[in-house]
Parts: structure tokens; C-alpha cells; sequence
């Protein structure tokens, strides 16, 4: 049973063209996560939400944003692709943002900006 | 400055052998460990944390780590290894509210 699933699992995008990635959870998590993960590298936070409040990183670019339209999904938008931006990027949801709560990550979307 | 460090880039070992994947830590506070496995084309899978408590912590999979205060390490441990374990293993520090810095990951290869 898929708690955190990510749609579509692969996306291809031309260099600039805005894109679209989904993440949907049935866990009724109160935070939503988004992570960027480039080969062979480490993920990423990009940012988060925590119900309705949107908490980026420092060094997130502009080029990423983000919508949490209700609980259950969660959009990372990027607006003008580059080709650096080609990465798996991961949703996570957890319950609260207590280190109590365990983060539950979907299977990634894999991005490719040709 | 908080950050966590995983030495080895890959760690091979035979089926049926005990095996370690290393993980050391820099905090300032208290530190709040965790351990993720990744397999290809997949997200990552909680297999377990150490918060505060007993030193050995024990996780899915058979895996347990050995939390070590003076030696700043997160051990990842399992007694007897199996082919399915090959994967990807990443060390991760709560820095901030459930906000993680990942190692830069410990590719696992088990061979029969």
C-alpha cells in the first residue's frame, strides 16, 4: 500500500520549459518535504511545508517553488528548467517536524531536462 | 558546524558476513541520528534513529547501529549479510525540527 507516491515517476523537459512534479501522501502527515538528489550525491532539502506554512532553505534557487493546495498534495514547480537541475527529486512527508517522527519518503521522480 | 560523514564510498563484503557501514557526526547539541537505505530508482526507507537511550539501537532488517558519544560515530551494523542488502546507505543528522543533513552515502555490495 503506496503511503507517498510521486507522479510521474519519470519526466523528461526541455531547457526552459516549466515543469511540473506531484506528490500525493494517505498519510494524513501534517509535513511535506522536497528533496533534490543529483548522481551519485547526497539528497537535498529544498524546502518544506509544514501544514500551510512554506519553509524554503537558504539556497534553494528562486527557480523552485513549490504548492500545497490541501494536505494531501504537495507540487514542486520549476519554473525555467536548466540542465543542472536534472536530479531524482524526492518527496518525504512525517507526522510533525519532532525528531520523534520518522520521515517517509515516496519513490522519486526522475528529471531529465534535455 | 553540524554535519555528518560517511568515509567509505563502498563497502563489499560476503554473503553470510558481519558487516559495518561507518558514519561520523559533528553537532553542537544533542545529536539525533538516523539511517536510510536507498535501493536503485527508489526512495529512501527508514531503517532506523537513535534519539537518546540505550547505545544500540536495533532497526528493520535485522540492522541495529551503535551510537558512540566520544568516537562521534553512528555505526551501521548487521550480524550476518545478505545479498539483498546491496544497496545504498545513507547516515543522517536532525539539524533543525526534523530537518536532515545526509552523508554523502555508502554504496553496499554483497556478494555471494
Amino acid at each position: 500500500d503506496a503511503m507517498v507516491i510521486q507522479n510521474p515517476r519519470y519526466q523528461v523537459t526541455q531547457f526552459g520549459k516549466p515543469v511540473t512534479l506531484s506528490c500525493s501522501q494517505t498519510l494524513n502527515h501534517n509535513v511535506m518535504y522536497w528533496y533534490q538528489q543529483k548522481s551519485s550525491q547526497a539528497p537535498k532539502l529544498l524546502f518544506h511545508y509544514y501544514d500551510k506554512d512554506f519553509n524554503n532553505e537558504a539556497d534553494t534557487p528562486d527557480n523552485f517553488q513549490s504548492r500545497r493546495p490541501n494536505t494531501s498534495f504537495c507540487f514542486l514547480d520549476i519554473r525555467s528548467p536548466g540542465l543542472g537541475d536534472a536530479a531524482m527529486y524526492l518527496c518525504a512527508t512525517s507526522r510533525s517536524r519532532g525528531i520523534e517522527d520518522t520521515q517517509y519518503f515516496g519513490p522519486g521522480t526522475r528529471l531529465t531536462v534535455l | 558546524a553540524q554535519s555528518v560523514a560517511q568515509p567509505e564510498d563502498q563497502v563489499n563484503v560476503a554473503e553470510g558476513n558481519p558487516l559495518t557501514v561507518k558514519c561520523t557526526y559533528s553537532v553542537s547539541g544533542n545529536p539525533y541520528l538516523f539511517w536510510y537505505v536507498q535501493y536503485p530508482n527508489r526512495g529512501l526507507q527508514f531503517l532506523l534513529k537513535y534519539i537518546t537511550g540505550d547505545n544500540l539501537v536495533k532497526g528493520s532488517y535485522g540492522f541495529e547501529a551503535e551510537f558512540n558519544k566520544s568516537q562521534t560515530s553512528f555505526h551501521l551494523k548487521k550480524p550476518s549479510a545478505l545479498v539483498s542488502d546491496s544497496a545504498l546507505y545513507f547516515c543522517a543528522l536532525d539539524y533543525n525540527f526534523n530537518k536532515f543533513y545526509f552523508g554523502s552515502g555508502t554504496k553496499l555490495n554483497v556478494k555471494p
